[in-house]
């Protein structure tokens, strides 16, 4: 199994500002995955990271409001972008193994004011 | 479009009982692969026990057990002598088979939180 380092691994912000997520995997892996977990709720995909390409958004998440970096194939950066309360939220970096697993990162809790 | 439920949102169990946790999935996908994720307080997802879809028989982890029913599309957790440690969030989900290798991302039921009283 990978393992996955997040950080920060909590922040509180301002509503308007920017806050970037950094992601750090123990073994090169090809995609990496970020999901949102507002509270309370399941865990939802916001995009795929490739390494050397553009990250591909699920629908309702755009590159502007959560621009994306994979700059090798260890690790990458989520950027929440002029952020408001309902940003609020846990983000989570994935990666894949084998056989077809999932492994998580330990999250992000953003509280925006 | 696949989607996963859970249609218990909170579950109790006293310790060393077994409790059942329900999933159902919907997809017309005949490859793909469940799982079953536990996400105590700590946030921290953990990998539970996973099942194949072309595999008949059922897996096994220790005291997780799954009963799949791939005709119904139902995939539920029993967890067998419970104990104070497994009282988290348990989230089904469900991963296309379509993709190569860890290509592939999850789709996530709403979650059933376990209490598990001493």
């Amino acid at each position: 199994s990978a393992v996955i380092s997040q950080k920060p691994s909590r922040d509180i912000c301002q509503r308007g500002t920017s806050l970037t997520i950094q992601c750090q995997v123990d073994s090169q892996v090809t995609m990496m995955f970020w999901y949102r977990q507002q509270p309370g709720q399941s865990l939802t995909l916001i995009a795929t990271a490739n390494q050397g390409s553009e990250a591909t958004y699920e629908s309702g998440f755009v590159i502007d409001k959560f621009p994306i970096s994979r700059p090798n194939l260890t690790f990458s950066t989520l950027t929440v972008s002029n952020m408001s309360p309902e940003d609020s939220s846990i983000y989570l970096c994935s990666v894949g193994g084998q056989p077809y697993e999932q492994y998580f990162g330990p999250g992000t809790r953003l509280t925006v004011t | 479009a696949q989607t996963v439920t859970q249609s218990q949102p909170e579950m109790s169990v006293q310790e060393a009982e077994t409790v059942t946790l329900s999933c159902t999935y919907d997809t017309s996908e005949s490859d793909y692969y469940l799982f079953w994720y536990k996400q105590p307080p700590s946030r921290q997802m953990i990998l539970v026990i996973r099942q194949e879809a072309y595999k008949q028989q059922n897996a096994t982890e220790n005291r997780f057990s799954v009963n799949f029913q791939k005709a119904a599309k139902s995939f539920s957790l029993k967890i067998s002598d419970s104990q104070l440690g497994d009282a988290a969030m348990y989230f089904c989900a469900y991963r296309s088979g379509d993709y190569g290798g860890s290509q592939g991302n999850l789709i996530f039921g709403k979650g059933t939180k376990l209490s598990v009283k001493p």
